[in-house]
């Protein structure tokens, strides 16, 4: 069985340009969520997909946005990229919205911003 | 989501048990308490998680109060693999997102 997998894993951009993280959620998951994680901080919940629609989203602003794909993999767009956009960023994949079912996360990726 | 309040710093001898604590006061009826763990460059994984009473699986047992405002993770005998950042959430029934506080830093010493 695959794990949830992350692409790419590093990636550096300058400000004002605009970045697409990718996300393959693991085998027979329906759900993706995406944190971000400052350094030194836990993870803050930006959205979730669920069968392509969002559902749910925490306090980011809409330069970020996202896709879930028919297969049920994943993008995180942001735009404009400013300094603190600086981050790891995890994809979390689950079998269903229901608390009940723990999420798997990925490996990340380290985003960073000059 | 209720907060919780955690040490931010804890050691354990290897192959004693850790017993890492949480605060959440503020927690509902309906709310969950998480565990996860986050090993340095690599994303959280799963621990346990429980309503009301213990419960326990192959990695940890988790032990909740009976007034359901605290609660302690024990991972029964430590090793240096499980030196990591443990973090307590809770999370309502209905919830789609895990947040996540500052969480302890366990470090397993030989």
């Amino acid at each position: 069985e695959t794990g949830v997998t992350q692409s790419p894993t590093h990636l550096i951009k300058t400000r004002g340009q605009q970045v697409t993280l990718r996300c393959s959620s693991q085998s027979g998951h329906n759900t993706v969520s995406w944190y971000q994680q400052a350094l030194g901080q836990g993870p803050q919940f930006i959205f979730q997909y669920y069968r392509e629609e969002e559902n749910g989203r925490g306090n980011f602003p809409p330069r970020f946005s996202g896709l879930q794909f028919p297969n049920y993999s994943s993008e995180l767009n942001v735009n404009a990229l400013e300094l603190d956009d600086s981050a790891l960023y995890l994809c979390a994949s689950s079998a269903s919205v229901s608390s009940y079912n723990e999420q798997f996360f990925g490996p990340g990726t380290r985003l960073t911003v000059l | 989501d209720a907060k919780t309040t955690q040490p931010t710093s804890m050691d354990c001898a290897e192959g004693r048990a850790a017993n890492l604590p949480c605060n959440h006061s503020t927690i509902s009826g309906n709310e969950y308490v998480y565990w996860y763990r986050q090993i340095h460059s690599q994303g959280p994984q799963y621990i346990i998680h429980g309503l009301k009473n213990n419960e326990t699986n192959e990695m940890a047992s988790l032990i909740i109060t009976e007034d359901r405002k605290s609660s302690t993770l024990i991972l029964p005998h430590a090793t240096l693999r499980d030196t990591a950042v443990y973090y307590c959430i809770v999370r309502v029934e209905d919830g789609n997102k895990l947040v996540f506080g500052a969480g302890t830093i366990l470090r397993v010493k030989s």
